[in-house]
């Protein structure tokens, strides 16, 4: 079956423009996770949701990350004025259940990149 | 502070050989993850291990967990070069900390032929 995809793949942005990154997790999934990988380090969790509830916002870096699930499926990570410190892979992740099902899937990710 | 390490960071191993890397944990949890990166790839999912003691074992590598200890290891059998790639243990916090998750900086190893 399809996985988690995620859209676009790449993105150059120029510092202060606003981008917006998709993500289709694995159908019926309930849980879907951000998190964003600096080069050479590991993911680093930004936020998680559970349906269309945004239970942890807790690891978003500043105000200008914004993220969405308004239906409970796909989610959108949205960076407002990009500055050169947000490129990085952001990975969108998912899993079947809030608690029992142990394994997430990963995504693509998008590879941003601010100029 | 939480902290997930890896060691080591950086392998470089010969082909047939066997070596092991370890992922130790500063807190409570009988969670954790082992995920492959290849280079410009995403994350594939390894090992699960859920409980104290336990042991997978797939293919060449094989994953431990000895959580009063906080210590996973994940050991490498008779390497061979498609094994190259970035390994990353996570560590599940649970349900208490809304299951996040959190990631160890990953050991990159190189298998020579």
């Amino acid at each position: 079956g399809a996985g988690v995809s995620q859209s676009p793949r790449y993105k150059v942005a120029k510092r202060g423009q606003d981008v917006a990154l998709r993500c289709d997790p694995i159908s019926g999934h309930v849980s879907l996770f951000w998190y964003q990988q600096a080069l050479g380090q590991g993911p680093e969790f930004l936020t998680y949701f559970q349906n269309e509830a945004q239970l942890d916002k807790s690891g978003l870096p500043s105000d200008r990350f914004f993220a969405e699930r308004p239906e409970g499926s796909v989610s959108t990570l949205k960076i407002q004025r990009t500055q050169q410190e947000d490129s990085a892979v952001y990975l969108c992740a998912s899993i079947a259940l809030r608690f029992g099902s142990a394994e997430q899937y990963f995504g693509p990710g998008t590879r941003l990149t601010v100029t | 502070e939480l902290k997930v390490e890896q060691n080591p960071l950086f392998l470089s191993m010969q082909e047939g050989k066997n070596y092991t890397i370890y992922c130790n944990y500063s807190t409570t949890s009988d969670r954790l993850y082992w995920y492959r990166q290849d280079p410009g790839k995403s994350l594939e999912s390894l090992f699960v291990l859920l409980s104290n003691g336990a042991v997978k074992q797939e293919g060449r590598l094989m994953a431990s967990l000895d959580t009063k200890a906080r210590l996973s290891t994940l050991h490498i059998t008779a390497a061979v070069h498609d094994l190259s790639a970035t390994y990353f243990c996570a560590v599940d916090l649970g349900m208490n900390r809304d299951d996040k998750i959190i990631f160890g900086k990953g050991t990159r190893l190189h298998i020579l032929p």
